[in-house]
């Protein structure tokens, strides 16, 4: 079947690095995103992947492993802004209607 | 920045009530979306479009319904609400083509509780 897993919480410190996992079962695997969302508010696109590797995009990095179904999202210089959950989401097929999304990983960042 | 809009944001109502949740995007996509969310669970895919007179269910089974009538609405209506709709309800739209790569844009969402 269809399954996605992340950390449910992590705790890091202002200004640190945090890397949240996430490791994916899924047929027809054709990208995987990482999305923000605030509570109480929408979720925002951060990035995508759908070639193993390290796409970097600021403070932000994902990186991506196909043959392991697993990817990781790196956030470096952490501000307190950056506390909210971290959805993963895995895309089926073509036509990117079928994603699959991960319970998320809720981030707090502490001063 | 994305321009999609939901409303109402909060809904408390009461059981058997007819429901119309609104959505609607500025951005001309082709793509529409409507998601479940209980807190701190994923999100379940209930209906989605890909444009005028287009409309599916999603994986998660629901009692709801969708048009698409014009490109830029999405209206899902719940006939007789009962409490275990009670959720939050997110609308998202994406642009077609670019192999499949093109991020979804959220709304808001809208909180219902059934009473």
């Amino acid at each position: 079947g269809q399954n996605i897993d992340q950390p449910t919480e992590m705790t890091a410190t202002e200004g640190a690095i945090v890397q949240i996992n996430c490791t994916y079962q899924t047929s027809g695997f054709n990208g995987l995103f990482w999305y923000q969302q605030h509570a109480g508010e929408a979720p925002t696109f951060l990035s995508y992947n759908v070639l193993d590797g390290l796409e970097e995009k600021g403070r932000f990095s994902s990186f991506l492993s196909r043959s392991k179904g697993y990817s990781y999202l790196l956030l470096k210089e952490l501000q307190m802004k950056d506390s909210a959950s971290y959805l993963c989401a895995v895309r089926r097929g073509t036509g990117g209607f079928k994603t699959i999304f991960g319970a998320g990983t809720r981030l707090f960042v502490k001063a | 920045e994305a321009d999609i809009y939901q409303t109402p944001r909060y809904l408390v109502i009461g059981t058997g009530k007819k429901i119309t949740l609104e959505c609607s995007q500025t951005m001309g996509h082709d793509k529409m979306y409507w998601y479940q969310q209980d807190p701190g669970m994923e999100l379940h895919l209930i209906h989605y479009s890909y444009g005028v007179n287009s409309t599916e269910k999603g994986d998660l089974s629901s009692e709801s319904t969708v048009s698409r009538i014009r490109t830029e609405h999405f209206p899902l209506t719940l006939e007789s609400a009962r409490p275990s709709h009670t959720s939050q309800y997110l609308c998202a739209s994406s642009e077609s083509g670019g192999g499949g790569n093109q991020p979804q844009h959220f709304g808001d969402g809208t909180r219902l509780s059934i009473l």
